[in-house]
């Protein structure tokens, strides 16, 4: 079964407006991290953001957020003042921890592309 | 600072024949060394992972191996490669707490004709 899933194939935003990027998870294990990765076309993983699964607080990183809603499961990204170079695949990963190797499992992505 | 390295950065290879992929990280010691492949526009696949020095953890049976001859260098092989070997190969690594984020190499693009 797909640990994580995002549903968005692709999305279109505007210079300067917000944008969420959706992302839902499916684990038993109470220990878990949620990762959001942005892979331009050069093709190299970039870290943007985290979210433990016991933290009380939504993770902010810049104009990065993560909106964590443990009930439901899901994990969005909340790109604010979007930026023409925010142009990328963006992946949401899981690690669990009983991962075997603490790897991650990551979902198919979603391609972003800001407009002028 | 930490800084990981893989090469070569893009290989184009005839089926049939072998295949090495290298990566190394410097900065750190006693990392979490993975292998992850990325087929055109789809999210990472793990293929091994690597907790120390000759532990090798497989994730999907294929006809690649992995090896990790020092603390921070992990090798991909292949004595044959197949059509479906092509892709995107990234290695990352990290501290091995359940927590911490992986740090990922610039990739390597694999083109088998």
């Amino acid at each position: 079964a797909q640990k994580i899933t995002q549903t968005q194939p692709g999305m279109f935003v505007q210079e300067k407006e917000a944008v969420t990027l959706d992302c839902t998870y499916d684990t038993s294990d109470p220990s878990y991290g949620l990762f959001w990765y942005k892979q331009p076309s050069s093709g190299e993983m970039i870290f943007l953001i985290y979210q433990g699964s016991y933290d009380q607080q939504n993770a902010t990183e810049g104009r990065y957020s993560l909106n964590f809603q443990k009930a439901r499961k899901s994990a969005n990204l909340v790109i604010s003042a979007s930026q023409l170079g925010d142009s990328a695949m963006y992946f949401c990963a899981m690690r669990e921890g009983r991962s075997p190797g603490y790897a991650l499992n990551f979902g198919k992505g979603t391609s972003l592309l800001v407009t002028p | 600072s930490q800084t990981i390295h893989q090469w070569p950065a893009t290989l184009v290879q005839p089926v049939g024949s072998p295949l090495s992929l290298e990566c190394t990280v410097e900065g750190t010691s006693n990392p979490n060394l993975y292998w992850y492949r990325q087929a055109a526009g789809r999210g990472l696949q793990l293929l091994f992972y690597s907790v120390g020095i000759g532990q090798i953890s497989s994730e999907v049976p294929q006809n690649l191996s992995a090896s990790r001859p020092q603390d921070r260098q992990f090798i991909l092989s292949s004595k044959k490669l197949l059509l479906s070997d092509s892709g995107f190969y990234l290695c990352a690594w990290d501290r091995g707490r359940a927590m911490d984020e992986q740090f990922f190499g610039p990739g390597t693009r694999l083109t088998v004709l």
